[in-house]
């Protein structure tokens, strides 16, 4: 497979610590979030979602918060492993029913 | 995978050919989309589909068809394949729309 993104964003992250990813999205009319993680050469797969109203979803080691004041939504790692390894994107459901795409962000473990 | 099969996953191609991508699911979900994947664009919306024969635009639908004859079937199509076609492409399916959608595990198109 090929790397899908070259000029991303990336983040750090050591091995154990927890990571935040964050996303600010464009439409304040937005009603539903969703994070999706991409491995390299595969396709992206759902991770946690979550509607406008809500603050905060928790998931198996992770957390999604949502901040509608300032339009921001981020995503927490809870204790980093090598598997989490990837490109995380989120992702906005606008008024008309369609989703929009932020551009990734790409998460790197250091052991 | 969420039952999304694609084919080919890798093809190289010439400037000029036809080439159409396939996704076939087996979870009856009624919308099926196409995206493609470039470096520093992220997914961009090609086609999409809603129902058997029923299918819209996306914002980069110049340059492709897609048809829709069955349920299971989600056929794209690049009539003349350029080399700015050139990307991963990724089928992706949903029950309802704008809820979660459901990622195949992609092609790869090359066009030389």
């Amino acid at each position: 497979g090929e790397s899908v993104g070259l000029h991303l964003p990336t983040l750090s992250v050591q091995e154990g610590d927890n990571s935040i990813i964050n996303c600010a999205y464009s439409n304040s009319a937005s009603d539903y979030f969703i994070w999706y993680k991409q491995e390299s050469g595969k396709g992206p797969q759902f991770i946690i979602d979550i509607r406008s109203n809500m603050d905060k979803r928790q998931g198996q080691r992770v957390t999604v918060l949502l901040n509608k004041t300032v339009k921001h939504l981020s995503l927490q790692i809870a204790a980093t492993q090598p598997g989490d390894s990837a490109v995380y994107f989120c992702a906005e459901r606008d008024s008309n029913y369609q989703l929009i795409w932020g551009a990734g962000t790409k998460l790197i473990i250091k052991p | 995978d969420a039952g999304i099969t694609q084919s080919p996953r890798h093809k190289v191609t010439e400037t000029g050919t036809p080439v159409t991508l396939r996704c076939h699911q087996t979870e009856n979900h009624r919308y099926m989309y196409w995206y493609r994947q470039d470096p520093g664009h992220g997914l961009r919306l090609i086609h999409y589909s809603y129902g058997v024969k029923d299918t819209d635009k996306g914002e980069v639908s110049d340059g492709y068809s897609v048809s829709r004859s069955k349920t299971e079937d989600f056929l794209l199509t690049l009539e003349s394949a350029t080399s700015s076609q050139t990307s991963v492409y990724f089928c992706a399916i949903t029950r309802e729309v704008g809820n979660t959608i459901y990622f195949g595990e992609g092609s790869w198109l090359t066009v030389v």
